[in-house]
């Protein structure tokens, strides 16, 4: 059965720093693309980067291009999600996603984890 | 520019059938998209891939009252038979040059 557990979320003050993991089960973790989607309170859904299985292409979304960075480790079936310089709009339950076989779009998703940036 | 566009809102009444669309933006008629359903307060479910002819190929334990199809650069779900945990949010999702996109979705409500 295919898993992916998020951790690392909490509160952050406006123009903290925040890491979080996701680990995978149930897969061949280096053989997929891997996302990270987040949803505001009370807003649907937005991308927000890519890495490829290899890590050879990485994408961002431009809202945090330049703040986050995407980073996996598929010796020990993890993906990561730095992120800096946080903002109140970064206010948002972060889902880790994994692509379908031999694609891009999403196919299987974990529960989330919630991350409140706020003075 | 690549856009998924949705209505926001949905209804229809319990035991019938509904069907939701997602329209692709202009020049990307042939994308294939994915459908998700996210319930109230949980984490999205993937639904379906769908192609530009309408074929599909459906998530694990994904009932038959799910399917979907294609006609130009509209992209439909269609939910017969419904029941109460129908009731979701439906967002359509593809992948563009270098970036992913979602449609802003579609609140279903079951009556």
């Amino acid at each position: 059965e295919v898993q992916l557990v998020e951790s690392g979320g909490g509160l952050v003050q406006p123009g903290g720093s925040l890491r979080l993991s996701c680990a995978a089960s149930g897969f061949t973790f280096s053989s997929y693309s891997m996302n990270w989607v987040r949803q505001a309170p009370g807003k649907g859904l937005e991308w927000v980067s890519y890495i490829s299985s290899s890590s050879s292409l990485i994408y961002y979304a431009d809202s945090v291009k330049g703040r986050f960075t995407i980073s996996r480790d598929n010796a020990k079936n993890s993906l990561s999600l730095q992120m800096n310089s946080l903002r109140d709009e970064d206010t948002a339950v972060y889902y880790c996603a994994r692509g379908i076989t031999g694609g891009t779009l999403l196919h299987y998703w974990g529960q989330g984890t919630l991350v409140t940036v706020s003075s | 520019q690549l856009v998924l566009t949705q209505s926001p809102s949905a209804s229809a009444s319990l035991g019938a059938s509904v069907k939701l669309t997602c329209t692709l933006s202009s020049g990307h008629s042939s994308y294939v998209i994915a459908w998700h359903q996210q319930q109230p307060e949980k984490g999205p479910r993937y639904l379906m891939k769908l192609n530009s002819d309408g074929s599909h190929s459906k998530g694990d334990g994904i009932p038959d009252r799910f399917s979907g199809s294609s006609s130009g650069a509209e992209r439909y779900l269609t939910i017969s038979s419904l029941q109460s945990e129908d009731e979701a949010d439906y967002y359509c999702q593809t992948w563009g040059t270098g970036m992913m996109v979602f449609g802003g979705g579609t609140k279903l409500t079951v009556l």
